[in-house]
């Protein structure tokens, strides 16, 4: 079966840079894009960006161009997001997701938090 | 950016039949998604391009529009539908997200 499971919590402080990850497994894994989402706490869904991991392309949300960072390991099927110069405004909940036009299987989310 | 505009919240009886809307800023054509998620969980895929169930939902999901105006349909709710519905698009770039249904049972 499909699965996506990513790396734990992390606590991190501001200016600091993190990198998560998400492992798949139960299909080819470079016959799919990776999508990564962020959620804040009590708040919706936004689209970071990106990655086909047969061609190593990205596409980013504008608004995260700098501040994310896609990147794959294709021996091990794992996607990797690495989040740089870290604000409180990055604390969130960050989800991988198999995308194919919808995403239609996520990872478990990995909690970031930006604490000094 | 594509904006997708969602009622906040809707509280209804079990057994009952529950539309939500999600309104587009501009034409996604049938590239609208919907999706479920409890507290403490990741999203769920509920119906995708519109109006295709997802392999494995419950037939009380359906989904239906085009162009700006898209509705997820649950009949009848059961209790265990209580969660936050999101509806999101990949017609334009970025993706979006609508900002969620909060839906809860009376």
């Amino acid at each position: 079966q499909v699965q996506l499971q990513q790396s734990g919590a992390e606590l991190t402080k501001p200016g600091s840079s993190v990198k998560i990850s998400c492992k798949a497994s139960g299909y080819t894994f470079t016959s799919y894009d990776i999508s990564w989402i962020k959620q804040r706490p009590g708040q919706a869904l936004e689209w970071i960006g990106a990655i086909n991991p047969g061609s190593g392309g990205t596409g980013y949300n504008e608004k995260f161009k700098g501040k994310a960072t896609l990147t794959v390991d294709k021996s091990s099927s794992t996607a990797f997001m690495q989040l740089s110069s870290l604000t409180p405004e990055d604390t969130a909940v960050y989800y991988c997701a198999r995308e194919q036009l919808r995403f239609d299987y996520w990872g478990q989310g990995v909690m970031v938090t930006v604490s000094s | 950016d594509t904006v997708l505009t969602q009622s906040p919240a809707l509280a209804v009886s079990p057994g009952e039949r529950v539309t939500i809307s999600c309104r587009a800023s501009e034409s996604v054509s049938t590239l609208m998604h919907w999706y479920q998620q409890k507290p403490g969980q990741q999203p769920k895929l509920l119906i995708y391009l519109a109006s295709n169930l997802e392999s494995g939902v419950p037939a009380r999901f359906s989904g239906s529009g085009s162009g700006t105006d898209f509705t997820l349909t649950i009949d009848p709710v059961e209790a265990d539908d209580t969660a936050t519905y999101y509806c999101q698009q990949s017609w334009n770039d970025p993706r979006t997200f609508g900002g969620g249904t909060k839906l809860e049972l009376k």
